[in-house]
């Protein structure tokens, strides 16, 4: 059964800085990776997906890279801005199709 | 351009009552359709996915059921509600492109809680 984790829970940096999230999962026989951003209260929003044949994929400000040997994926984020501030959730898809989340990682960027 | 709507957006219900949550997409066939919950404090979970009008897996056994009455419309129903259904239902819908890709596409959610 697959399992996601998400290291730190939670993170407070200043504005300007970048920062890393990470991720790790247990089965490397995944299809895709998908991060998400989460506002409170409000549904997810997709932000990067990579596929099991790709490193990484780029979207702006946000790189997301992928080793599937290791079961780690990170999403850096560049020059983080106060409108980054939410929480960040990773999923593996598995040969059903279906995504197991990681619990996700909550990130307060200060003016 | 595809739209995924979810209604309603906050529900409260006793302990006891149905409960019938409905998910429509628009502006693509066929696609995959999915339910998630996310209860208060812990992570998403997958409820139930299909792939087809009438096809449900179910993921977690529970007193919930899925159906899908039509190609775009899947439904979250319940004959009673228990306090540990309380959470927010997310439903999401995907599909395969020709690379491969199949990134999945969430609702606004709906908010329940069962008092």
């Amino acid at each position: 059964k697959q399992e996601v984790t998400q290291i730190p829970a939670a993170l407070s940096v200043p504005e300007g800085e970048n920062l890393v999230l990470n991720c790790s999962f247990t089965d490397s026989a995944i299809y895709n990776l998908q991060w998400f951003r989460q506002d409170p209260g409000k549904g997810l929003t997709s932000l990067l997906l990579i596929q099991s044949s790709q490193r990484e994929q780029t979207s702006g400000r946000l790189n997301a890279s992928l080793d599937k040997s290791s079961g780690r994926s990170t999403l850096y984020i560049a020059a983080s801005q106060p409108g980054d501030s939410a929480t960040y959730l990773c999923a593996a898809i598995t040969g059903r199709r279906a995504l197991t989340f990681g619990s996700g990682t909550r990130l307060q960027v200060q003016p | 351009s595809q739209t995924i709507h979810q209604w309603p957006a906050t529900l409260v219900q006793p302990v006891g009552s149905p409960l019938s949550l409905e998910c429509t997409v628009e502006g693509t066939s066929n696609p995959n359709l999915y339910w998630y919950r996310q209860a208060a404090g812990r992570g998403l979970q997958l409820l139930f996915y299909s792939v087809g009008i009438g096809q449900i897996s179910s993921e977690v056994p529970q007193n919930l059921s899925a159906s899908r009455p039509q190609d775009r419309q899947f439904i979250l129903s319940s004959k009673k509600l228990l306090l540990s259904d309380s959470g927010f239902y997310l439903c999401a819908w995907s599909q395969v492109s020709a690379g491969g890709r199949e990134t999945q596409y969430f609702g606004p959610g709906t908010r329940l809680l069962v008092l």
